[in-house]
């Protein structure tokens, strides 16, 4: 099994490009997350999903966009990058049995 | 709003002490309390949790302390080692609603050899 997936790893990205970090889970979980973290403020819900066909907001979601494409796959939209959206993504998968959060490795995203 | 305060915001501790990192919250209706262990260039990932019906769970070197009354948790590190060394989150969450996270600040803990 390798869990959570994302790609790319690194993007660096100008003002006002777009771009789409993919994420995949291979644990049959329904409830997926994307998180941004930025030094001193921990981990912020950007949007999750808690099954295939719905979205919600999290905590600081402008700016940004979500599919969940099936069980397996959760991607994040940046249609218009800003500087202030320079961050570490984590996207995350829960087992409903224990609670426990499973998350990638991380996106390092620049925008300059 | 943050709903989880975490500090210190870093620590350092000698190889062999007690590192102590504590978390506050405020919404008396979470029902459990996760925290996450990050390594630098990894994702983070549980390293115990607890529910507020135990005032303390032990895992080998790694304790949580729970306070109900005083809406506070804590986590212990004993005889602390340098691969401890690692940033350390505390979060919460509701468990009937999709198990959403509310994390805190992060501590960055250092244990000198």
């Amino acid at each position: 099994n390798a869990g959570v997936t994302q790609t790319p790893k690194f993007q660096v990205l100008k003002t006002g490009q777009s771009m789409t970090l993919q994420c995949a889970q291979d644990m049959n979980h329904n409830s997926m997350y994307w998180y941004r973290q930025d030094p001193g403020m921990g981990l912020r819900l950007i949007y999750y999903s808690a099954s295939e066909g719905t979205t919600d907001k999290g905590e600081v979601p402008n700016g940004y966009n979500v599919s969940r494409l099936n069980k397996r796959e959760f991607s994040l939209r940046l249609e218009s990058a800003a500087p202030s959206q320079t961050s570490v993504y984590f996207c995350a998968s829960h087992w409903d049995i224990t609670y426990e959060q499973y998350f990638g490795p991380g996106t390092r995203l620049t925008v300059t | 709003q943050q709903q989880v305060k975490q500090s210190p915001q870093s620590l350092i501790v000698q190889k062999g002490g007690i590192s102590i990192i504590n978390c506050a919250y405020e919404n008396t209706a979470f029902d459990y309390f996760p925290w996450y262990q990050q390594f630098p260039g990894k994702g983070p990932a549980l390293l115990i949790a607890i529910r507020p019906d135990v005032s303390e769970k032990k895992e080998g070197r790694f304790t949580i302390s729970f306070n109900k009354s005083a809406k506070q948790f804590s986590l212990h590190i004993m005889d602390s080692q340098p691969g401890d060394s690692a940033t350390y989150f505390c979060a919460a969450s509701i468990t009937s609603n999709t198990g959403k996270l509310i994390f805190g600040q992060g501590t960055t803990l250092q244990v000198k050899p």
